[in-house]
């Protein structure tokens, strides 16, 4: 089965503690992304990687860190520096098809840090 | 940085009766896509639209683009529950790094 999968669904960690979320997709897809949602609010975008090595901040990128060294991966590390770390995580991948770029995303990880 | 404002941000309706959900932009877009995000489930894509003044069908399901490409419109016919859900515009910015909107949740009444 292709798709994306993120692990933990569910995170509990301790205020203070750096916490990295999984994020694996076998689609061959090349860009893959990573959002943040709060009750209430639309995704907000964190970082995104269009290739291999390569990624860039979005809206809310400080306090959280990300790496590309492979093709399928795309982690997403929560610092201690993130003020409000308590939210729903999403990771999404892309590919193109026609004009634009259609988003598949994982199930989630709901992170609670107290 | 460019946004796009969706209303209503809630809407309840009796099973049955109809549902439209806004998408407005301040600039032309390029293209807009349309998601629905089930509760406690992840977003997942249902179409994309690119053509000035474009309509587009899925059962009960009518995706409209404005002409000036800067508004779009999702619209229920007879909404059941299992329209239940939350549904999201999503505009594409800089190369492939997409906006989305705040949502729409819509709740159905049986």
């Amino acid at each position: 089965d292709g798709g994306i999968t993120q692990s933990p669904k569910y995170l509990f960690r301790k205020e203070g503690q750096n916490v990295t979320l999984s994020c694996e997709q076998n689609l061959n897809h090349d860009a893959m992304y990573w959002y943040r949602q709060d009750p209430g609010q639309g995704l907000r975008l964190i970082y995104y990687s269009q290739i291999v090595n390569d990624f860039q901040k979005g809206d809310i990128a400080e306090g959280y860190s990300v790496s590309r060294e492979k093709k399928e991966s795309f982690p997403l590390t929560v610092t201690s520096a993130q003020k409000n770390p308590t939210a729903f995580y999403l990771c999404a991948s892309s590919s193109k098809r026609e004009v634009t770029y259609e988003q598949y995303f994982g199930p989630g990880t709901r992170l609670t840090v107290t | 940085g460019q946004q796009v404002m969706q209303i209503p941000q809630y809407q309840h309706v009796q099973e049955g009766e109809d549902f439209t959900t806004y998408c407005n932009s301040s600039t032309t877009l390029s293209n807009i896509q349309w998601y629905k995000q089930r509760p406690g489930g992840h977003p997942v894509f249902l179409i994309q639209l690119v053509k000035s003044g474009e309509v587009k069908k899925q059962k009960r399901l009518t995706f409209q683009f404005g002409e000036a490409k800067k508004n779009s419109s999702l619209h229920i016919t007879a909404t059941q529950t299992t329209d239940v859900g939350t549904y999201f515009c999503a505009i594409n910015l800089r190369g492939n790094q997409f906006y989305f909107g705040t949502g729409t949740s819509l709740t159905v009444i049986p």
